[in-house]
């Protein structure tokens, strides 16, 4: 069992360019979400999906977007790479509020540099 | 969701039990506390949650207050890897996934 997936594991962009991180979770899961994590500081929302078809905006959206065309699996796109981009993007999944399987599941993350 | 505040760091000797305390003093009645962890740069890993009473897996103990104002992680005994980054969140949602996770707190344990 895989679990989430995150491709790829590390990428250099330079400014202006685009890139689109795919995540992949093999657990059936309704839910799935895009953070990114700058150095020393906790996780930020940039979108989520609550199912297929379907996608929304977290605290950070701006400059970036997403889509989920299969339940499976999760895109984030960047259309203009910005060195402020530089991150650690984690993909995470989980099943709905009303399973007893509550918890998300992450990936193990993506490397982001902006140069 | 309700905003929590931890300490940023602390220290745990290897074998004793790590209690990790955390405020959320403006939880609504339907909000669950969440515990995840992170290890050095991986993806979070999840802990243990619960709404109002004390809850305890293979991994964790979670002791809520009555008014659930705040709550405390244990490990009961805790080792070199448990030394991590520990979350702690609020949220309505009955999953985690979209809450934000803050800077938590770094706990290192010591041989």
């Amino acid at each position: 069992n895989a679990g989430v997936t995150q491709t790829p594991k590390f990428r250099v962009l330079k400014t202006g360019q685009s890139m689109t991180l795919l995540c992949a979770q093999d657990m059936n899961h309704e839910y799935m979400y895009w953070y990114r994590q700058d150095p020393g500081m906790g996780l930020r929302l940039i979108h989520y999906s609550v199912g297929e078809g379907t996608t929304a905006k977290g605290e950070v959206p701006d400059g970036y977007n997403v889509s989920r065309l299969k339940k499976q699996n999760f895109l984030l796109g960047l259309e203009s790479a910005a060195p402020s981009q530089t991150s650690v993007y984690f993909c995470a999944s989980g099943l709905t509020g009303r399973s007893m399987n509550t918890e998300a599941f992450f990936g193990q993350g993506t490397r982001l540099t902006v140069v | 969701d309700a905003k929590t505040t931890q300490p940023t760091s602390m220290d745990c000797a290897e074998g004793r039990a790590a209690n990790l305390p955390c405020n959320h003093s403006t939880i609504s009645g339907n909000e669950y506390v969440y515990w995840y962890r992170q290890i050095h740069s991986q993806g979070p890993q999840y802990i243990i949650h619960g709404l109002k009473n004390n809850e305890t897996n293979e991994m964790a103990s979670l002791i809520i207050t009555e008014d659930r104002k705040s709550s405390t992680l244990i490990l009961p005994h805790a080792t070199l890897r448990d030394t991590a980054v520990y979350y702690c969140i609020v949220s309505y949602n009955t999953n985690a996934g979209k809450s934000t996770f803050g800077d938590g707190t770094t706990l290192t344990v010591k041989p």
